[in-house]
């Protein structure tokens, strides 16, 4: 157990509807990253915050946001989906900048129909 | 910003044979280089990591990797692997701005 919790696991939704994913990072972690994993694409970057705040930015569609809280956890959230948005969505987490690894949750699968 | 590259996106070998799955990195700052696998239907693990020091670096399950700053590489070996190594390996680097990029990762599969 990585200690970051993602809900749900599994989500299926219709095209053109939202969805918001939802990501506790480990206990006194300040970093949140968001990684999309498909099978065409590989494992994509999205967005990280940092306490708060946006620190970088990846692959990011403007039909996704995020967002962390003053609690520090994150949501990730996925408007007007398509089918192409079906993939396997991570979250991870840090302790600080620089020197050590991040910690991966389990995922929440998305499947757009 | 960091990229990363892994040169190889399957391996297949056969179980006890050696195994070096590439990957090769490109930045401009101090990188600090990962390796993380990832079984069916799971999140990724941490193999090992390279932050500074000794440039061979041993990790879980048997794994070891060099990095190479001359060839900026960081590539990842098992003298022998088991069926149990079947996964995806994905390597990863992160600069001095905390932001960590994956590798398109390399399927490994192990024959009997």
């Amino acid at each position: 157990d990585s200690g970051v919790t993602q809900t749900p696991k599994h989500l299926i939704t219709a095209t053109g509807q939202r969805v918001t994913l939802r990501c506790s990072p480990r206990s006194g972690d300040l970093s949140v990253y968001w990684y999309q994993q498909s099978l065409d694409q590989g494992l994509q970057f999205l967005i990280q915050y940092y306490n708060g705040e946006e620190r970088a930015k990846g692959n990011i569609l403007e039909r996704f946001s995020a967002q962390q809280f003053p609690d520090l956890h994150s949501e990730l959230n996925l408007s007007s989906l398509e089918l192409g948005d079906s993939a396997l969505y991570f979250c991870a987490s840090s302790d600080k900048p620089g020197n050590t690894e991040a910690f991966f949750g389990q995922g929440t699968r998305l499947t757009v129909v | 910003a960091q990229s990363v590259t892994q040169l190889d996106s399957q391996v297949p070998v056969f179980e006890e044979a050696p195994v070096e799955l590439r990957c090769n990195y490109s930045s401009s700052v101090s990188v600090y280089l990962f390796w993380y696998v990832q079984y069916p239907n799971q999140g990724l693990q941490l193999l090992l990591k390279y932050l500074s020091g000794s440039t061979l670096v041993k990790g879980i399950n048997g794994f070891e990797a060099e990095f190479n700053k001359s060839q900026t590489s960081f590539h990842l070996r098992k003298p022998s692997v088991h069926i149990s190594d079947t996964a995806e390996y994905f390597c990863a680097v992160r600069g001095n701005n905390n932001d960590m990029r994956f590798g398109a990762g390399t399927r490994l599969t192990v024959k009997p």
